[in-house]
């Protein structure tokens, strides 16, 4: 059964910098991409960023490109946001998913709150 | 960056009717297109992917059609484990891009 577990949110000042990690297991990690898809309290989804099996091709979102860093570790079967210079619009639920396009696995997520 | 958008925003539907969604892209991401359903409190759920293939244990209910630009979510006979919001999301790319649509909301009328 494919799991995957974030972890790493909480409260946090803006302009601060918060590092979210995300465990799988169930499956053959290194075979698939990941991203990381957010929600913000009430509103819809926004996919932030991806990254390749092998790290070789990421992207992110026009929103959180510059701020935010993705990066994984096949060993650990982990994946990880490094998140940076946050604002108030990146509070939200942070999901970590599996798939090349169409995500076939999430976890349950990890909530972000930015605010003084 | 490719921009969805999903029509109606709120469908209202009593059981047993069907339901049809329309998501739009503003520019071509020929079949590379997936709809999500999402419940309250819950994570999203892959229903369709390349615009009309079901996920694995997605009813078949739940069918996609559609390419390039224009694509539709129809639901044949809606069943209550079927309301919730429903997202398409574009993959066309790599690296990747993606985006999802704002969602259509189907409830109970």
């Amino acid at each position: 059964e494919v799991q995957l577990v974030e972890s790493g949110g909480g409260l946090v000042q803006p302009g601060r910098s918060l590092r979210l990690s995300c465990a799988a297991s169930g499956f053959t990690f290194d075979d698939y991409a990941m991203h990381w898809v957010r929600q913000a309290p009430g509103k819809g989804l926004e996919w932030v960023s991806g990254i390749s099996w092998n790290s070789g091709s990421i992207g992110y979102a026009d929103s959180v490109k510059g701020r935010f860093t993705i990066s994984r570790d096949n060993a650990k079967n982990s994946l990880y946001l490094q998140m940076n210079s946050l604002r108030a619009e990146d509070t939200a639920l942070y999901y970590c998913a599996k798939g090349v396009g169409a995500t076939t696995g999430w976890g349950q997520g990890t909530l972000v709150t930015v605010s003084s | 960056e490719i921009v969805m958008t999903q029509s109606p925003a709120t469908l209202s539907v009593s059981p047993g009717e069907r339901a049809t969604l329309s998501c739009r892209a503003s520019q071509s991401v020929s079949s590379n297109l997936a709809w999500y359903q999402q419940k309250p409190g819950q994570a999203p759920r892959l229903l369709i992917y390349g615009a009309s293939t079901r996920a694995t244990g997605i009813p078949a209910r739940f069918s996609g059609s559609g390419s390039g630009t224009e694509f539709t979510l129809t639901i044949s006979s809606l069943q209550s484990e079927d309301f919730a919001v429903y997202y398409c999301q574009q993959y066309n790319n790599w690296p990747p891009t993606f985006t999802f649509g704002p969602g259509t909301k189907v409830d109970i009328k």
